[in-house]
């Protein structure tokens, strides 16, 4: 079955600094990954996505995420984090069907002024 | 640009008692979901519904819950008779395509269920 791992509960980071948020996941066929944020009270919204293709994909508010299926991993970045991208972050990974998602535990992400 | 809607925002319901939380997928989307959310805890899956009928369920969904469809517009989740650990965030999500595309999923606001 598939899962998801997501390592760091919280981070912090300041204002302009570099961001890499973890994801780590387990599926035995190609996996469908996607990262979503979630801020406070709001519902989830699709940051990127990779089926296949190009293992660097870009998504809005200038996030990239990196397939490496050596590592099973599929890593969130952005060169230069804003304070508005404070949230919290999941990475998920889909079926073929895509009938069940499973998200992990989610990132918490700070930004210090 | 369309998007998933979800009425109410918020529910506040005595144990015991029935909800049921709807949703308004987007129009042209042939899948339908609902997720779960306990406060500070990750989003869970519990059901999927293409063509009328349940098409996965976890095992969360067990038999207090159920899924309707009324209408060609409306996608409904059943809580029979509510428990304190029902209380959480509720997400209802559509894709578009047909079985096997793999298409993503697009997620509404939540509604917040507190069961006292």
């Amino acid at each position: 079955a598939q899962s998801v791992t997501q390592p760091d509960i919280h981070i912090t980071v300041s204002e302009g600094a570099s961001l890499e948020l973890r994801c780590n996941y387990s599926y035995g066929a190609t996996p469908y990954l996607f990262w979503y944020v979630q801020s406070p009270g709001q519902g989830l919204q699709l940051l990127l996505k990779y089926f296949s293709g190009d293992t660097l994909v870009q998504g809005i508010k200038g996030f990239e995420a990196e397939f490496k299926r050596s590592q099973s991993s599929f890593n969130l970045r952005k060169p230069s984090v804003h304070w508005s991208d404070a949230a919290e972050y999941f990475c998920a990974v889909g079926s073929f069907n895509n009938n069940d998602m499973r998200f992990g535990a989610g990132t918490r992400l700070t930004v210090k002024p | 640009e369309p998007e998933v809607t979800q009425t109410p925002s918020h529910q506040v319901t005595q144990m015991g008692q029935e909800v049921i939380l709807r949703c308004v997928p987007i129009s042209n989307h042939l899948y339908f979901y609902w997720y779960r959310q306990i406060l500070g805890q990750k989003v869970e899956f519990l059901v999927s519904f293409y063509n009328n009928e349940i098409s996965e369920k976890s095992e969360i969904f067990d038999d207090q819950f159920s899924v309707e469809r009324p209408d060609g517009s409306n996608f409904t989740l059943k809580i029979r008779s509510t428990k304190l650990e029902d209380s959480a965030m509720y997400f209802c999500a559509s894709s578009g395509g047909a079985r096997g595309v793999g298409e993503t999923q697009y997620f509404g606001p939540g509604t917040r269920l507190l069961v006292l």
